[in-house]
């Protein structure tokens, strides 16, 4: 099976900052990996596909970044509506995995 | 809109079973693979188990053993987990998410959920 590892497991941030969540596959996957952003009592939400590119009307300031076994999630300038917990997702092989989550709350 | 609606969830004795249903309107539920993926209260995501379009070929995560069986029913837009010989820890939040078309193993839409509760 295929683990999916993120870090940082929490982060504390301020409107406009810069935020980076790493996800890294124990073995590797090319560029089949998606990010989630879910909001407490709410669905999962699809942001990024195939690694890098954004699912419709997901914002720009939402970019998806690598290959192989490690990516990165970058959230240019966090907003309001940005603090969620994220989680990252492998789907080269069955069975699916998911990384264990990132909270971003506020600073 | 695509529209995934989950029910059938309940509170339950250990080893006891049940049906949950995902009822799908504005895609074309027989060209999807579907899938079931669970939460635990306060926990991350886990995948439970995926259906071909068709429904011809099923995937289940390892630590089911046997117990859960996903099916569907394309003339009625409707997916199905039976869930057999449940246990505490298969309490959770029950997602129906859609795969998407292109890779077929990513999820692009959610619905809201059915709670199971597994408890004596």
């Amino acid at each position: 099976d295929i683990q999916m590892s993120q870090s940082p497991s929490a982060l504390s941030a301020a409107v406009g900052d810069r935020v980076t969540i790493t996800c890294r596959a124990s073995q590797g996957i090319i560029n089949y990996l998606g990010w989630f952003q879910q909001k407490p009592g709410k669905p999962p939400k699809y942001l990024i596909y195939g690694a890098s590119s954004l699912q419709s009307g997901v914002p720009s300031r939402f970019k998806g970044s690598g290959s192989g076994t490690d990516f990165t999630l970058t959230i240019s300038s966090l907003q309001p509506e940005d603090f969620a917990t994220y989680y990252c997702q492998q789907y080269h092989s069955y069975p699916l995995t998911f990384g264990q989550g990132t909270k971003v709350d506020i600073k | 809109d695509v529209q995934l609606l989950e029910s059938g969830g309940t509170l339950l004795r250990p080893g006891g079973s049940l049906r949950l249903s995902c009822a799908a309107s504005g895609f074309t539920f027989s060209s999807h693979v579907m899938s079931w993926v669970r939460q635990a209260p306060g926990k991350g995501l886990e995948w439970v188990s995926s259906i071909s379009d068709t429904g011809d070929n099923t995937f289940y995560a390892d630590s089911l053993k046997g117990r859960f069986t996903i099916s569907r029913d394309n003339s009625k837009n409707t997916l199905f987990l039976q869930m057999n010989s449940l246990r505490a820890e298969d309490t959770a939040l029950y997602y129906c998410a859609r795969n998407s078309w292109l890779s077929e193993k990513d999820f692009d839409y959610w619905g809201l959920g059915t709670l199971v509760t597994v408890s004596s």
